[in-house]
Parts: C-alpha cells; structure tokens; sequence
C-alpha cells in the first residue's frame, strides 16, 4: 500500500510568518513530488514540483526533499491570508505510470 | 500554459437520468487524463485513468459500466454517469498530463441528482 501521510490541521499561523507542512511518504521508489493548494469548493492547483534531494525555491514557496528520510515540505514565507486553504502532497512512482498518490491535505489558516 | 478545462461546471439532474461531463486541455496534448471525485472535507479520490485511443483504467470499487469514460483524442475525455442517484452526488474534478507525471486540474463539475 503506497502512503503519504500529512497531519489534516489546521495548521494556524500569523500574517507575514513562515508556514511550514510536511508530508512522508513510504514508498522508497517514488521519484516525483508536487504540492496542490485547493481552496475550499475549488479544485486543485499545482503550486510546486521536485524531483531531486534539496531546496527548490519559486516567489514566496520553497519546496524541500529528503529522499533518504522520505519526507518532502512546502515552506511558505511571508504568509498572507489568501494562502489560507487545503495544500495537498502528492508522489509519483514510474510504476504507476502517470498516477499519483495524494495526502489527504493540511489546512492551512494564515490570520490577519 | 497548461490550462484544463471542464464543462459544465454545475449540473443537476434527476435520478435516473444520465450525465456527461467533458474535459479538455486547452493549450497541450494529454496523452493521459485522470477522473477524480471528492466528497464535503475528504480527499480526492481517483476513479480511473484514461489514455488517448485506449480503454479507461478503473480503481478499484469504481464500477466502469456506471461511470463510462471516453478518451477520444489527445485534448479530450468525457465522464458520462450513467443512471445518476443522489449518492452520486460529488465533485468530479479532471486533471491532464503530458510528458511525465505533473497533472493540471480541471475546475471540476459540481453534480446535484435529485
């Protein structure tokens, strides 16, 4: 059974503060990362992907992966209260062809 | 880029009738397409796995004569649910993917059954 597991939140932080989500997963194959941030009543959307071990950085989202602990993160700086939503991890493994496995998502609440 | 598209965005029918649902990538061919459904506070769930030209891949527990699948080209597939009760009742979201595994969402059809 492939896994990746976040905590569900909420996950509560200030205006202008670092928010920081995690995601494990148990498959030592997998071999491709994203992160989705879905509104409520919307539908997902790609925010990130990362393929190899370290740091990828784009605008105010930083995505981390360590393959050998199996965890990857998504660190939001500067966080504003249009981040507040459902940020969901998922995993690619080359044996499932193009699927993916998702997290069941961590809310994200970022007060004013 | 990478825009996916689906229509309508509500729809609501009543029981016993049939409903299709359309997916396109506007702006890249998808050699794969994804049919998902999420209830109120829970996570996505993958119903099938569609390629261009191919017959639909069901998950498990997703009965296929119910949910028909068609992938007819490349920027295309439909989801018709077949005699519609209100358990079927969701969000049916699509997502899109080319080369590799990054899949782009669709906004998703809100279907009510009465």
């Amino acid at each position: 059974q492939k896994e990746v597991e976040q905590n569900s939140g909420p996950l509560s932080v200030p205006e202008g503060a670092i928010a920081s989500l995690n995601c494990t997963y148990s498959d030592r194959g997998s071999q491709s990362f994203f992160w989705y941030r879905q509104y409520s009543g919307k539908s997902p959307e790609l925010i990130m992907s990362i393929y190899s071990n370290g740091d990828k950085e784009d605008g105010r989202f930083t995505a981390q992966l360590n393959k050998a602990s199996q965890y990857v993160s998504l660190l939001i700086r500067d966080s504003q209260p249009s981040d507040s939503a459902t940020y969901l991890c998922a995993v690619g493994l080359m044996e499932y062809g193009n699927k993916l496995v998702f997290g069941a998502g961590t809310i994200l609440r970022v007060k004013s | 880029g990478a825009v996916v598209s689906q229509h309508p965005s509500r729809v609501i029918c009543k029981s016993g009738t049939s409903v299709k649902i359309e997916c396109r990538s506007l702006d890249f061919q998808a050699t794969t397409m994804f049919w998902y459904r999420q209830f109120p506070k829970k996570s996505l769930m993958l119903m099938a796995t569609s390629n261009e030209g191919s017959k639909a891949t069901y998950e498990q527990g997703v009965e296929k004569d119910k949910f028909l699948i068609n992938h007819a080209s490349l920027t295309l597939s439909t989801l018709t649910v077949t005699s519609a009760h209100p358990e079927d009742s969701s969000f049916y979201i699509c997502s899109a993917s080319s080369s590799g595994n990054t899949q782009y969402f669709g906004p998703g059809t809100r279907l009510t059954v009465l």
